[in-house]
């Protein structure tokens, strides 16, 4: 089942902060978040696996909240080059093995 | 630099036909993936291979099949290609989780090819 990603757009304006929201009706064993640029492949940003943790990329930070289920992406000071499609996936223990499942995926454009 | 490059970055096929994606990485890694990239659907992954001759079913096989008859290489092959398989396919590969972590835990980082865009007529 895959995790539900909103907003599922956002426009920025150089310098502007968003979030991105990754959230799970099951428990979950990890978080993944990825950015696609316009025709490039999706390069990782970070894993986060404890409740709690959080984590950073540049300006870029997450939280995980394994209690709830959930995870959000912070774009903090927007630069031009953060434009992109922002992707979560998360990861579910299963009886066959662990299973990574992606959400839909998030469209930022940073305007100067 | 770590590579993983994917045999076409463009294919046209026609209905039926039987249609091999090729993937190849450079880093070593046990784990390898292929996914389905569609509009508003994200990432979808079709199988993945923790090691040579092994595969798993990801969350939508069904018309697709794989082969990994070497590490370096994982094959994605649409036996008889339809309309609703026109789609991006993206390949990736990753180190298996190291210590007591076992081979059904593999997601590590994982690094994509730059996918090949199929279409089918």
């Amino acid at each position: 089942q895959q995790p539900v990603q909103s907003p599922q757009a956002v426009i920025l304006r150089e310098g502007e902060d968003a979030v991105i929201n990754c959230s799970s009706s099951k428990a979950l064993y990890s978080v993944h978040w990825y950015r696609q640029k316009h025709g490039e492949a999706p390069v990782f940003l970070m894993i986060l696996l404890k409740g709690g943790e959080q984590k950073g990329h540049e300006k870029i930070s997450a939280s995980f909240n394994e209690k709830k289920q959930q995870s959000s992406l912070y774009l903090t000071a927007s630069q031009l080059s953060y434009s992109g499609t922002y992707f979560c996936g998360t990861e579910r223990v299963g009886a066959a093995g662990n299973k990574l499942t992606f959400g839909g995926g998030t469209r930022v454009l940073v305007k100067p | 630099d770590v590579k993983v490059t994917q045999s076409s970055r463009y294919l046209v096929k026609r209905t039926g036909e039987k249609v091999f994606l090729e993937c190849v990485q450079d880093m070593d890694h046990e784990n390898m993936f292929w996914y389905r990239q569609d509009p508003g659907l994200g990432l979808r992954l079709i199988y993945f291979s923790y090691d040579v001759k092994m595969k798993e079913k990801g969350d939508i096989p069904e018309g697709y099949s794989v082969s990994r008859e070497k590490k370096e290489r994982f094959s994605l092959i649409l036996e008889s290609a339809s309309t609703n398989q026109t789609s991006m396919y993206l390949c990736a590969s990753s180190f298996l989780r190291s210590g007591r972590q076992n081979r059904k835990k593999p997601y590590n980082e994982q690094f994509f090819g730059p996918g090949t865009r199929l279409t089918v007529l």
